[in-house]
């Protein structure tokens, strides 16, 4: 069935540092992809989107490129901050539902 | 504009009492979905729902789980009897339309369920 595999945390990183989380899925078909993102105490929010191969969902400085080749849909972002410290959620559509994977807790410190 | 709203944000019960979760989706949305996020576990589909309607239920748990969107007022989701495995976080996602393709689910804050 469909799935997703998220790298597991919690990370934590110096400010300014970079930034990978690893995403790869398992999908029928051609899925969008999504990463969403939850601060404490608040649900999750959409972060950036892809919808088809080789399309780049950017935000925030935050960016993910959809490979099909590799089933992958990693989150980078060049330099963090301490504003960043949240959950982050890697996510597939496929029909009716979201399959989202298990988050991944980022703590950036000053 | 708001948001999703959830309520209760905590809830707190001991085994065999009845849970009630609501769901007030974003103004103009009339689809909702339900999920639930166990320790230590990713977010999983439990039910979609359209007003009146249950659409797609193939995540719910086959006994003492229930759920309604009405034609007024919020949506709800029902634990009867719960148990200490029912703990977890019940979050709720609204859409304008039927999710396909890239359609954004809107969520709510979750409500934490707890018991003891």
């Amino acid at each position: 069935g469909d799935s997703v595999t998220q790298m597991e945390g919690p990370v934590t990183l110096s400010e300014e540092a970079f930034l990978t989380i690893n995403c790869t899925y398992t999908a029928t078909g051609y899925p969008s992809l999504f990463w969403y993102v939850q601060y404490p105490g608040e649900g999750l929010q959409l972060l950036l989107k892809a919808t088809k191969a080789d399309d780049k969902g950017s935000n925030k400085g935050f960016e993910a490129t959809y490979r099909k080749e590799t089933t992958s849909f990693h989150l980078e972002k060049g330099s963090v901050q301490v504003s960043d410290s949240a959950v982050y959620f890697c996510a597939l559509e496929a029909g009716n539902q979201f399959y989202f994977g298990t988050g991944t807790s980022l703590t950036v410190i000053p | 504009n708001a948001g999703v709203m959830q309520n209760p944000r905590h809830l707190v019960r001991r085994r065999g009492q009845e849970a009630r979760l609501r769901c007030s989706p974003m103004k103009g949305h009339s689809h909702v979905y339900w999920y639930r996020q166990l320790p230590e576990e990713g977010l999983k589909f439990m039910v979609y729902l359209q007003k009146e309607n249950i659409i797609d239920e193939s995540g719910m748990p086959k006994e003492r789980f229930s759920a309604e969107f009405p034609k007024e007022g919020p949506s709800i989701l029902r634990i009867q009897q719960v148990v200490r495995g029912d703990s977890a976080a019940y979050f709720c996602a609204s859409s304008k339309n039927r999710l396909a393709g890239a359609e954004t689910q809107y969520f709510g804050p979750g409500t934490r369920l707890l018991v003891l």
